[in-house]
């Protein structure tokens, strides 16, 4: 069945210091994969996507995800955090082909960011 | 100018009674989506609409009935609401690729 993980429910870091968000994808093809930021009271932003080519993907707000296919996974990382980026962040896969299709999600991480 | 709009942002209710949630979107895109999002943030798609015409439709009670008047408009009607459809739905809308953009949530709390 398709399905997406991320392990963390809660992740808790320091400003300036770096993050790495686990995401990792069981699915019949490598679909396509997207990173989505949740900041409280507030609708889904995307961060950014892999659909082909380069597996380091560069995303807005200072993001970005490596797409691993031996190992299913699409991690999202950034070098330094600000405070700003406490939120619920969403891994999503979606199936190839076809402009519309559904999202999967993973059930999401919560980061807190510490002064 | 919001891309995706929805209206009421909050929606308190008592049990049993008929809501409606409406979902605009000005982007000129074909498809448009609902999902639920439940109390530990599980989302989940519940319908899609391309062009007007229902294309995804998870397992969703029939209480639960979307409508597409047209392509920029995507509404959902809840009938006989119950305790466990408390939760936030957000609509969504997708072009010719897959990257699909969210409104920001609709908050129905049934009492």
């Amino acid at each position: 069945a398709q399905s997406v993980t991320q392990p963390d429910i809660h992740i808790t870091v320091s400003e300036g210091a770096s993050l790495e968000l686990r995401c990792n994808y069981s699915y019949g093809a490598t679909p396509y994969l997207f990173w989505y930021v949740q900041s409280p009271g507030q609708g889904l932003q995307l961060l950014l996507k892999y659909f082909s080519g380069d597996t380091l993907v560069q995303g807005i707000k200072g993001f970005e995800a490596e797409f691993k296919r031996s190992q299913s996974s699409f991690n999202l990382r950034k070098p330094s955090v600000h405070w700003s980026d406490a939120a619920e962040y969403f891994c999503a896969v979606a199936p190839r082909g076809g402009g519309y299709n559904k999202l999967i999600f993973g059930a999401g991480t919560r980061l807190a960011v510490h002064p | 100018d919001t891309a995706v709009s929805q209206t009421p942002k909050y929606l308190v209710t008592q049990m049993g009674n008929d809501k409606s949630i409406k979902c605009e979107q000005n982007l000129g895109h074909d498809t448009m989506y609902w999902y639920k999002q439940d109390s530990k943030k599980f989302l989940k798609i519940m319908f899609s609409y391309n062009n007007k015409e229902l294309i995804i439709n998870e397992t969703v009670p029939n209480r639960f009935s979307p409508k597409s008047p047209d392509k920029a408009h995507l509404n959902l009607h809840i009938n006989s609401l119950e305790l466990g459809d408390s939760a936030v739905y957000f609509c969504a809308s997708s072009g010719d690729f897959a990257i699909q953009y969210f409104g920001a949530g609709t908050r129905l709390s049934v009492l």
